[in-house]
């Protein structure tokens, strides 16, 4: 099925770094959305975005919607222990059919 | 106001046999989403519900089933199981308007024997 190309695919840091993530497609989308999903849970919502160039937080996390709408970012900053975790964008397609991104899968040292 | 549930948590079967796994909406959703997380596929899409409505569907087989009752719980079946129909099921909530916004349980992990 249709994926969203998320990168890096992983990243290990150090506890208090920045981390940065990117998620493209190759089709235009009006809605971004970036979730969290801990090790047998659901994932939970982090951020939405509904607008090109919109840049929205929450709390340590910062995400912006792509200016060609093809693409969106997430920023963690002062990464702590509870940050670990798969990170995965997602956009709709009709309605509410929300295509996925492969994930970037993050893992914090102390 | 109570999350997204979804029971039961846990399930074995085994091959040939079916499944019913269920799904209850944060209290005012209308719309409910079901998909399939394997490590392989990752998170695929299986079908969305809305007033008892589908609405839509995603590219599986017809042993894969859903249905919507009055009260916006939802039900997914899966019929005459596979090895490969070891997964997570996942059921998302929504209001079912524009803003797409999803809420997720915490799954059902399925595994077939």
């Amino acid at each position: 099925g249709q994926q969203l190309n998320q990168s890096p695919q992983s990243m290990f840091i150090q506890e208090g770094e920045d981390v940065s993530m990117n998620c493209t497609s190759s089709s235009i989308f009006n809605t971004w959305l970036w979730y969290k999903q801990d090790p047998g849970e659901g994932p939970v919502l982090l951020i939405a975005l509904y607008k090109a160039g919109e840049l929205t937080s929450n709390g340590r996390l910062t995400a912006q919607f792509g200016i060609t709408r093809k693409d969106s970012f997430l920023n963690i900053s002062a990464s702590i222990p509870s940050d670990v975790g798969i990170y995965f964008c997602a956009g709709p397609r009709n309605t509410d059919k929300l295509i996925f991104g492969t994930g970037t899968r993050l893992q914090v040292f102390p | 106001k109570a999350g997204v549930t979804q029971t039961p948590r846990y399930l074995i079967k085994t091959r040939g046999q079916q499944v019913t796994l269920s799904c209850s909406p944060i209290s005012g959703h209308r719309s409910v989403s079901w998909y399939q997380q394997t490590p392989g596929q990752g998170l695929q899409f299986l079908f969305e519900y809305f007033s008892e409505t589908q609405r839509n569907k995603g590219n599986f087989p017809g042993r894969f089933s859903g249905r919507q009752f009055s009260n916006s719980r939802s039900e997914m079946n899966v019929s005459t199981l596979e090895l490969g129909d070891s997964a997570l099921y996942l059921c998302a909530s929504s209001f079912g308007t524009s803003r797409h916004e999803q809420f997720f349980g915490p799954g059902t992990r399925l595994t077939v024997l």
